[in-house]
């Protein structure tokens, strides 16, 4: 089956650092990508889709200037946390979609963020 | 908007009998599609199975099936056979216009030996 990477899969970092997330489509061409954020014990909530080539939409309440989303190719995009601080700390899981009437998502194994 | 509930914060079940996870959802859209994912301890998101509004026939893969009652709007995951590595957390999801995904809380089934 279609198999979507990230890395890294654990982070621990400073507060005030920034942190890039990867997230590579290996089997097929991600036309988009979506990044979803999931609390202890919680759902995922989606926070921004990414499309290859163009600006990344945001859901309401993310903040762009802090959570940065390229999607440069067909098979690579990344999340930046900038200036991370500890409320920030989470599960970060991207997922893939190959487009056209294709309905399936496919998603990575997720990284883990803590912020110090 | 599109809401998806799933009533059952916790399961269990007993190996080698079959269980049903509750899914079910409101939206305005006709068209639109549903998904059941399994996390496991690990946090990986394992796809399950997939019905479509417009499908006639309930989805089935393998051990799972989906009990899709539209009218009803219900999408019910069913389980046969369980197995002990069946235990995980068990989302419910349904795609918006932009094919993101929206969940419910999840269900966390346990099979028991």
């Amino acid at each position: 089956g279609a198999v979507v990477s990230q890395h890294p899969s654990w982070v621990i970092c400073k507060s005030g650092t920034s942190v890039k997330i990867e997230c590579r489509s290996l089997d097929f061409q991600a036309t988009t990508m979506f990044w979803y954020r999931q609390f202890p014990k919680q759902s995922l909530m989606l926070m921004a889709t990414s499309n290859e080539g163009s600006k990344a939409t945001y859901e309401q309440g993310v903040e762009k200037d802090k959570f940065l989303i390229n999607h440069a190719s067909l098979t690579l995009s990344t999340l930046t946390v900038t200036s991370a601080h500890p409320e920030d700390s989470s599960f970060y899981i991207c997922s893939s979609r190959a487009g056209g009437r294709q309905e399936t998502q496919y998603f990575g194994p997720g990284t883990r963020l803590l912020v110090l | 908007a599109q809401k998806i509930t799933q009533t059952q914060p916790g399961m269990f079940v007993q190996e080698k009998e079959a269980v049903t996870l509750d899914c079910t959802y409101d939206t305005s859209d006709p068209s639109y599609g549903l998904f059941w994912y399994k996390q496991p301890s690990s946090g990986e998101m394992i796809f399950l199975i997939y019905q479509g509004s417009y499908d006639q026939q309930n989805a089935t893969e393998g051990r799972y099936s989906l009990n899709f009652q539209k009218a009803r709007k219900s999408a019910n995951l069913v389980i046969s056979a369980s197995q002990l590595g069946d235990s995980a957390m068990y989302f419910c999801a349904m795609r918006d216009s932009g094919y993101a995904l929206n969940f419910g809380k999840g269900t966390s089934l346990l099979v028991t030996p």
